[in-house]
């Protein structure tokens, strides 16, 4: 059974660098049936998109934190990593690592987040 | 983007009470819909992709329906163990988007 575990530190000063590392147990990070992302959440919050990666290291992110994000994938170790520069108290959250599948029908292709890591939580204080 | 809302924000109901929340995309997303639940202190679980599909494992008292704008997800005869909140999320465009959230709490 394919298994996310997210790593990193769990505090990150201000104006600094946010930096997971989610590791893929269970299951190979270079499916192609699949894409691997990160979601996160604030404290009493909804849920935000922050991006995604290909095995081969295709990458989308979303546009609100497309100049401060960088997703990574390291095949070899069968682990995807966050990088959020400059950090405000705005990006504390629950960071959660995900799979994104994909079911074809017909002309359709429907994508939907059907593993989820546990969440790491991140706090941006000094 | 795509906003999705939900409504409603919460609501109170007994076990055995059949429930329906319901989501409305600020465009037309045909069927790229998908629901989760998420527990407290857990992560989301999928139950529900393109938009009425159940996901593998998940009870079927849960099912979901809609398409173009506007979307509901059932639960037959709510459980115990639903009590919790439930996101809907678009997939038809990034970025992905999801609701703002609906909480199912014991009446």
């Amino acid at each position: 059974q394919l298994q996310l575990q997210e790593s990193g530190p769990g505090l990150v000063k201000p104006s600094e660098t946010l930096s997971l590392t989610c590791t893929v147990s269970g299951g190979s990070i270079s499916s192609s049936s699949y894409y691997w992302g990160w979601i996160r959440q604030p404290p009493g919050k909804g849920l935000e998109w922050i991006g995604s990666i290909y095995y081969s290291g295709s990458t989308s992110y979303n546009p609100s934190l497309e100049s401060r994000v960088t997703i990574s994938v390291d095949t070899s170790k069968n682990q995807f990593s966050l990088k959020l520069t400059s950090v405000t108290a705005a990006d504390t959250a629950v960071y959660y690592c995900v799979r994104r599948r994909v079911t074809a029908t017909g002309m359709f292709n429907y994508y939907y987040m059907d593993v989820w890591g546990k969440g790491t939580t991140v706090t941006v204080s000094s | 983007d795509i906003q999705m809302t939900q409504s409603p924000s919460s609501l109170s109901a007994s076990v055995g009470d059949r429930v329906t929340i319901t989501c409305r995309a600020s465009q037309s997303i045909s069927s790229f819909l998908n629901w989760y639940q998420q527990k407290p202190g857990k992560a989301p679980e999928l139950l529900i992709y393109a938009a009425s599909s159940l996901q593998s494992g998940v009870p079927s008292r849960f099912s979901g329906g809609g398409s173009g704008t506007d979307f509901t997800l059932t639960i037959s005869s709510l459980q115990s163990e639903d009590f919790a909140t439930y996101y809907c999320q678009q997939s038809y465009s990034t970025p992905w988007t999801f609701g703002q959230g609906t909480k199912v709490e014991i009446k």
